[in-house]
């Protein structure tokens, strides 16, 4: 396992077009967080599943935002029509339950043009 | 929104020189966390504290907390130009198991010039 992985790594889209952004964890975590990065600033929560269970949803997640993380195991983060301001770089992240400590993918930026 | 706040934003020093940033936090948290973020890339964890923990070192990293300040360091020894990037503190909270997520704070940008 080489860690979290995240598809694609970069994307641009015309405003009001829909993007779907997947993340594969590491296999043995059974949580999975999505977070949301702008230019200078840190990463914001948007959600976090446990095993198939999404256990919360930041107020950030518009109803345009979805996830899902069937079976457990990757996960896919849509944006439905997408507006300039979704521009940013999308993290995925795993980690055992329990507060311990995270592992980043690479992220997915997204364009919104 | 975002429970931690980096000092400096932003930090020059020589090679060589310590690296000092501090974070404040706003609540009551399990613990604290250090993440290493390069330009344009994923964090890459450094070091966990505990929120009975007061110090702790790893390698050339050395983190504190004051749980009575609500407030945590971390310490870059010898630094090197390979340690330019942003260092984010997190906290994580748990509230009786139902929150259980890292809240970030603003970072610092770390330059190390050679």
């Amino acid at each position: 396992d080489t860690g979290v992985s995240q598809n694609p790594r970069h994307k641009i889209t015309k405003r009001g077009q829909n993007v779907t952004f997947r993340c594969d964890p590491i296999s043995e975590h059974n949580r999975l967080y999505w977070y949301r990065q702008t230019l200078g600033q840190g990463p914001e929560f948007l959600t976090y599943f446990q095993n198939e269970a999404q256990l919360e949803k930041s107020r950030l997640l518009s109803d345009r935002f979805s996830a899902e993380r069937p079976k457990g195991s990757f996960s896919t983060l849509e944006i439905q029509r997408t507006e300039q301001g979704d521009s940013a770089m999308y993290l995925c992240a795993s980690s055992f339950a329990g507060g311990d400590g995270y592992t980043f993918g690479s992220g997915t930026r997204l364009t919104v043009v | 929104s975002q429970q931690g706040e980096e000092d400096p934003q932003a930090l020059s020093i020589q090679e060589g020189e310590n690296a000092t940033m501090n974070c404040s936090y706003k609540t009551s948290i399990n613990n604290l966390q250090w993440y290493r973020q390069n330009s344009g890339r994923g964090l890459v964890h450094l070091i966990l504290i505990r929120s009975n923990e007061r110090e702790k070192h790893s390698g050339r990293l050395r983190v504190t907390l004051d749980t009575s300040k609500k407030s945590s360091s971390l310490l870059i020894t010898a630094s090197r130009a390979a340690d330019t990037a942003s260092y984010f503190c997190a906290v994580f909270m748990n509230y009786g198991g139902a929150t259980n997520k890292l809240i970030f704070g603003t970072g610092t940008l770390l330059a190390v010039q050679p």
